[in-house]
Protein backbone atom coordinates (compact mmCIF):
# COMPACT_ATOMS: atom_id res chain seq x y z
CA UNK A 1 0.00 0.00 0.00
CA UNK A 2 1.34 3.54 -0.69
CA UNK A 3 1.48 6.03 2.09
CA UNK A 4 0.60 9.05 -0.15
CA UNK A 5 -2.28 9.74 -2.08
CA UNK A 6 -2.20 12.49 -4.68
CA UNK A 7 -5.66 14.13 -5.76
CA UNK A 8 -6.61 14.75 -8.67
CA UNK A 9 -5.16 11.59 -10.51
CA UNK A 10 -5.38 13.68 -13.66
CA UNK A 11 -5.75 17.42 -14.26
CA UNK A 12 -5.60 19.03 -17.68
CA UNK A 13 -5.07 23.02 -17.65
CA UNK A 14 -4.50 25.95 -20.28
CA UNK A 15 -1.62 27.46 -20.43
CA UNK A 16 -0.99 30.24 -17.99
CA UNK A 17 -3.25 28.91 -15.56
CA UNK A 18 -2.46 27.89 -12.20
CA UNK A 19 -2.41 23.90 -11.10
CA UNK A 20 -2.90 22.93 -7.86
CA UNK A 21 -1.70 19.43 -6.72
CA UNK A 22 -2.94 17.49 -3.23
CA UNK A 23 -0.80 14.92 -1.55
CA UNK A 24 -2.49 12.96 1.35
CA UNK A 25 -0.86 10.49 3.53
CA UNK A 26 -1.74 8.13 6.45
CA UNK A 27 1.74 7.76 9.36
CA UNK A 28 3.65 10.32 10.90
CA UNK A 29 6.37 12.04 8.69
CA UNK A 30 10.19 13.48 9.44
CA UNK A 31 9.62 15.45 5.73
CA UNK A 32 7.47 15.31 2.76
CA UNK A 33 9.06 16.19 -1.36
CA UNK A 34 7.51 16.39 -4.08
CA UNK A 35 8.75 15.30 -8.41
CA UNK A 36 7.64 15.31 -11.22
CA UNK A 37 8.56 12.99 -14.38
CA UNK A 38 8.59 12.99 -17.43
CA UNK A 39 9.38 11.18 -20.81
CA UNK A 40 12.44 13.39 -21.40
CA UNK A 41 14.26 13.55 -17.16
CA UNK A 42 12.98 11.39 -15.52
CA UNK A 43 12.61 11.53 -12.07
CA UNK A 44 13.29 15.25 -10.70
CA UNK A 45 13.40 16.72 -7.23
CA UNK A 46 10.94 19.75 -6.82
CA UNK A 47 11.08 20.61 -3.48
CA UNK A 48 11.41 19.36 0.35
CA UNK A 49 9.92 20.14 3.13
CA UNK A 50 10.16 19.43 6.94
CA UNK A 51 7.72 18.50 9.31
CA UNK A 52 7.73 21.76 11.25
CA UNK A 53 7.58 24.10 8.26
CA UNK A 54 3.96 25.11 6.89
CA UNK A 55 4.97 26.50 3.61
CA UNK A 56 7.94 26.41 1.09
CA UNK A 57 8.63 28.22 -2.00
CA UNK A 58 10.84 27.61 -5.23
CA UNK A 59 10.32 29.76 -8.55
CA UNK A 60 6.88 29.15 -9.51
CA UNK A 61 6.10 26.10 -7.08
CA UNK A 62 4.39 26.76 -3.89
CA UNK A 63 4.21 24.05 -0.81
CA UNK A 64 2.37 23.45 1.44
CA UNK A 65 2.33 20.78 4.65
CA UNK A 66 -0.59 20.59 7.21
CA UNK A 67 0.36 17.71 9.43
CA UNK A 68 -2.64 17.69 11.25
CA UNK A 69 -4.47 16.86 8.40
CA UNK A 70 -1.52 14.67 7.36
CA UNK A 71 -1.98 16.50 3.96
CA UNK A 72 0.55 18.89 1.55
CA UNK A 73 -0.74 20.54 -1.55
CA UNK A 74 1.73 21.46 -4.71
CA UNK A 75 0.76 25.07 -6.35
CA UNK A 76 2.04 25.71 -9.96
CA UNK A 77 1.28 29.18 -10.90
CA UNK A 78 1.93 30.16 -14.86
CA UNK A 79 2.00 27.49 -15.88
CA UNK A 80 3.94 26.43 -19.33
CA UNK A 81 3.90 23.54 -21.63
CA UNK A 82 7.12 22.26 -20.27
CA UNK A 83 5.28 21.56 -17.07
CA UNK A 84 2.75 18.72 -18.28
CA UNK A 85 4.56 15.83 -16.55
CA UNK A 86 3.30 13.35 -13.82
CA UNK A 87 4.14 15.00 -10.16
CA UNK A 88 4.34 12.68 -6.98
CA UNK A 89 4.70 13.21 -3.31
CA UNK A 90 6.96 11.07 -1.61
CA UNK A 91 7.37 10.80 2.47
CA UNK A 92 8.82 9.09 5.04
CA UNK A 93 7.41 6.76 7.62
CA UNK A 94 8.41 8.83 10.88
CA UNK A 95 8.79 5.09 12.75
CA UNK A 96 9.93 2.59 10.00
CA UNK A 97 13.16 4.87 9.21
CA UNK A 98 14.51 3.85 5.74
CA UNK A 99 11.50 3.26 3.74
CA UNK A 100 10.59 6.23 1.28
CA UNK A 101 6.93 5.81 0.17
CA UNK A 102 5.36 7.82 -3.12
CA UNK A 103 2.09 8.12 -4.33
CA UNK A 104 0.29 7.10 -7.47
CA UNK A 105 0.98 10.63 -8.94
CA UNK A 106 -0.87 13.56 -10.69
CA UNK A 107 -0.92 13.31 -14.15
CA UNK A 108 -0.62 16.77 -15.46
CA UNK A 109 -1.66 18.12 -19.30
CA UNK A 110 -0.82 21.94 -19.95
CA UNK A 111 -2.01 22.85 -22.90
CA UNK A 112 -0.43 25.72 -25.55
CA UNK B 1 28.35 17.07 -13.47
CA UNK B 2 27.39 13.21 -14.17
CA UNK B 3 24.38 12.02 -12.85
CA UNK B 4 23.27 8.76 -11.88
CA UNK B 5 22.97 6.33 -14.79
CA UNK B 6 21.44 3.31 -14.80
CA UNK B 7 22.20 0.03 -17.66
CA UNK B 8 21.18 -1.11 -19.56
CA UNK B 9 18.05 1.18 -20.72
CA UNK B 10 16.41 -1.57 -21.92
CA UNK B 11 15.95 -5.22 -20.91
CA UNK B 12 13.93 -7.54 -23.03
CA UNK B 13 13.94 -11.42 -20.79
CA UNK B 14 12.54 -14.40 -21.47
CA UNK B 15 10.65 -15.60 -18.48
CA UNK B 16 12.72 -17.96 -16.59
CA UNK B 17 15.91 -16.07 -17.29
CA UNK B 18 18.07 -14.28 -14.37
CA UNK B 19 18.78 -10.38 -14.89
CA UNK B 20 21.20 -7.78 -13.90
CA UNK B 21 20.49 -4.39 -13.45
CA UNK B 22 23.02 -2.14 -12.70
CA UNK B 23 23.11 1.82 -11.02
CA UNK B 24 26.42 4.00 -10.70
CA UNK B 25 25.66 6.67 -7.98
CA UNK B 26 26.48 10.22 -8.18
CA UNK B 27 30.45 10.04 -7.19
CA UNK B 28 30.13 10.57 -3.12
CA UNK B 29 26.78 9.63 -2.82
CA UNK B 30 26.19 7.88 0.51
CA UNK B 31 23.33 6.31 0.09
CA UNK B 32 21.36 4.48 -2.47
CA UNK B 33 17.90 3.11 -3.59
CA UNK B 34 16.33 1.16 -5.84
CA UNK B 35 12.76 1.26 -6.97
CA UNK B 36 10.16 -0.38 -9.33
CA UNK B 37 7.62 1.67 -11.20
CA UNK B 38 4.82 -0.04 -12.93
CA UNK B 39 3.13 1.87 -15.80
CA UNK B 40 0.89 4.33 -14.44
CA UNK B 41 1.77 4.11 -11.08
CA UNK B 42 4.52 5.77 -8.78
CA UNK B 43 7.72 4.17 -7.72
CA UNK B 44 7.88 1.74 -4.72
CA UNK B 45 10.64 1.08 -2.72
CA UNK B 46 12.90 -1.89 -2.49
CA UNK B 47 15.95 -1.13 -0.70
CA UNK B 48 18.38 0.98 0.14
CA UNK B 49 21.96 1.17 0.74
CA UNK B 50 24.06 2.93 2.77
CA UNK B 51 28.19 2.58 1.22
CA UNK B 52 28.05 -0.97 1.60
CA UNK B 53 25.69 -1.47 3.67
CA UNK B 54 21.99 -2.71 2.42
CA UNK B 55 19.85 -1.67 5.54
CA UNK B 56 16.61 -1.96 4.24
CA UNK B 57 15.56 -4.28 1.75
CA UNK B 58 11.85 -4.85 2.98
CA UNK B 59 10.39 -3.57 -0.53
CA UNK B 60 12.35 -6.65 -2.59
CA UNK B 61 8.98 -8.77 -3.47
CA UNK B 62 10.70 -11.85 -3.29
CA UNK B 63 13.75 -13.96 -2.80
CA UNK B 64 14.32 -13.85 -6.29
CA UNK B 65 15.40 -9.94 -5.98
CA UNK B 66 18.88 -9.78 -4.36
CA UNK B 67 21.00 -6.53 -4.27
CA UNK B 68 24.17 -5.53 -3.69
CA UNK B 69 26.66 -2.68 -3.63
CA UNK B 70 30.34 -4.58 -2.56
CA UNK B 71 32.43 -1.40 -2.70
CA UNK B 72 30.24 1.58 -1.85
CA UNK B 73 29.60 2.47 -5.04
CA UNK B 74 28.17 0.82 -7.88
CA UNK B 75 25.31 -1.17 -7.11
CA UNK B 76 23.76 -4.22 -8.69
CA UNK B 77 20.05 -5.22 -8.73
CA UNK B 78 19.64 -9.35 -9.66
CA UNK B 79 16.14 -10.98 -10.83
CA UNK B 80 16.28 -14.55 -10.67
CA UNK B 81 14.03 -16.62 -12.80
CA UNK B 82 12.21 -13.65 -13.93
CA UNK B 83 8.35 -13.56 -14.09
CA UNK B 84 5.79 -11.62 -16.05
CA UNK B 85 5.06 -9.75 -13.04
CA UNK B 86 8.40 -8.48 -13.13
CA UNK B 87 8.01 -6.17 -15.94
CA UNK B 88 8.31 -2.59 -14.85
CA UNK B 89 10.96 0.13 -14.90
CA UNK B 90 13.56 0.01 -12.30
CA UNK B 91 14.83 3.05 -10.89
CA UNK B 92 17.71 4.14 -8.76
CA UNK B 93 18.63 6.82 -7.01
CA UNK B 94 21.28 8.34 -4.99
CA UNK B 95 21.23 11.33 -1.72
CA UNK B 96 23.88 12.78 0.11
CA UNK B 97 23.60 12.40 3.91
CA UNK B 98 25.49 14.59 6.54
CA UNK B 99 23.02 14.09 9.51
CA UNK B 100 19.81 12.90 9.77
CA UNK B 101 19.36 10.49 7.30
CA UNK B 102 19.21 9.77 4.08
CA UNK B 103 15.51 11.04 3.82
CA UNK B 104 16.25 14.40 4.74
CA UNK B 105 17.44 14.97 1.64
CA UNK B 106 16.90 15.09 -2.02
CA UNK B 107 17.02 11.84 -4.47
CA UNK B 108 18.76 12.05 -7.65
CA UNK B 109 17.65 8.98 -9.81
CA UNK B 110 18.83 7.58 -12.90
CA UNK B 111 16.62 7.15 -15.74
CA UNK B 112 15.65 3.55 -14.95
CA UNK B 113 15.73 0.10 -16.49
CA UNK B 114 12.60 -0.70 -18.56
CA UNK B 115 12.54 -4.81 -18.04
CA UNK B 116 10.37 -6.67 -20.23
CA UNK B 117 9.33 -9.81 -19.60
CA UNK B 118 7.78 -12.32 -22.05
Amino acid sequence: SQQGEEDPQALSIQEGENATMNCSYKTSINNLQWYRQNSGRGLVHLILIRSNEREKHSGRLRVTLDTSKKSSSLLITASRAADTASYFCATDLLYYGQNFVFGPGTRLSVLP
Amino acid sequence: GAGVSQSPRYKVAKRGQDVALRCDPISGHVSLFWYQQALGQGPEFLTYFQNEAQLDKSGLPSDRFFAERPEGSVSTLKIQRTQQEDSAVYLCASSLVFSGGPLNYEQYFGPGTRLTVT
